[in-house]
């Protein structure tokens, strides 16, 4: 199985802050990556697909970028909207499997 | 518009069985893959499993913590897409997702929480 090791597991930060959050592939996996963001009590939102191509109606401050094993999800001015819990998730093979989540919260 | 509905859930003993049914609509649902995830209070996502259209001959993958165990199927007739879970245990417990697609889906249920305990 692939394993997906997500950091940091939460941060905090300020409104206006640039945010990078990681994830790390146990195997290479091309870039078959997807980010998530959830808010607590909801279903998953896509932001982030292959790596790098941003979900159509996502701000643009939100941008992925990586190909392999290191992947990253970049909030370049965080919004109070932003404040939520952040997984990537690979599916280049199966089992699909998840980073353990990075909580981010305000400063 | 694409909608997902999960139904079913509850609180069921240990060892007990129970069957979630995901309602879909808005999409040509006997062309598309379903899947499964699911999300322990306050824990991180996990996938469950999927299942392929009837034109990729109705497959399944699962995960190694629920194979054996539960089972993924659908009717393309109502547009339902079931996962079947038995032998319940209580780290079973957990919003239970379902999604249009595999890979990467975009389209997600607001989930149907399954709580295993005597």
């Amino acid at each position: 199985d692939i394993q997906m090791t997500q950091s940091p597991s939460s941060l905090s930060a300020s409104v206006g802050d640039r945010v990078t959050i990681t994830c790390r592939a146990s195997q290479a996996i091309r870039n078959d990556l997807v980010w998530y963001q959830q808010k607590p009590g909801k279903a998953p939102k896509r932001l982030i697909y292959a790596a790098s191509s941003l979900q159509s109606g996502v701000p643009s401050r939100f941008s992925g970028s990586g190909s392999g094993t290191e992947f990253t999800l970049t909030i370049s001015s965080l919004q109070p909207e932003d404040f939520a819990t952040y997984y990537c998730l690979q599916y280049n093979s199966y089992p699909r499997t998840f980073g353990q989540g990075t909580k981010v919260e305000i400063k | 518009e694409v909608q997902l509905v999960e139904s079913g859930g509850g609180l069921v003993q240990p060892g007990r069985s129970l069957r979630l049914s995901c309602a879909a609509s808005g999409f040509t649902f006997g062309d598309n893959a379903m899947s499964w995830f699911r999300q322990a209070p306050g824990k991180g996502l996990e996938w469950v499993g999927f299942i392929t259209s009837k034109a990729y001959g109705g497959t399944t993958e699962y995960a190694a913590s629920v194979k054996g165990r539960f089972t993924i199927s659908r009717d393309d007739s109502k547009s339902i897409a079931y996962l079947q879970l038995n032998s319940l245990k209580a780290e079973d417990t957990a919003v239970y997702y379902c999604t249009r697609g595999d890979g990467y889906p975009y389209y997600w249920g607001p989930g149907t929480l399954v709580t295993v305990s005597s």
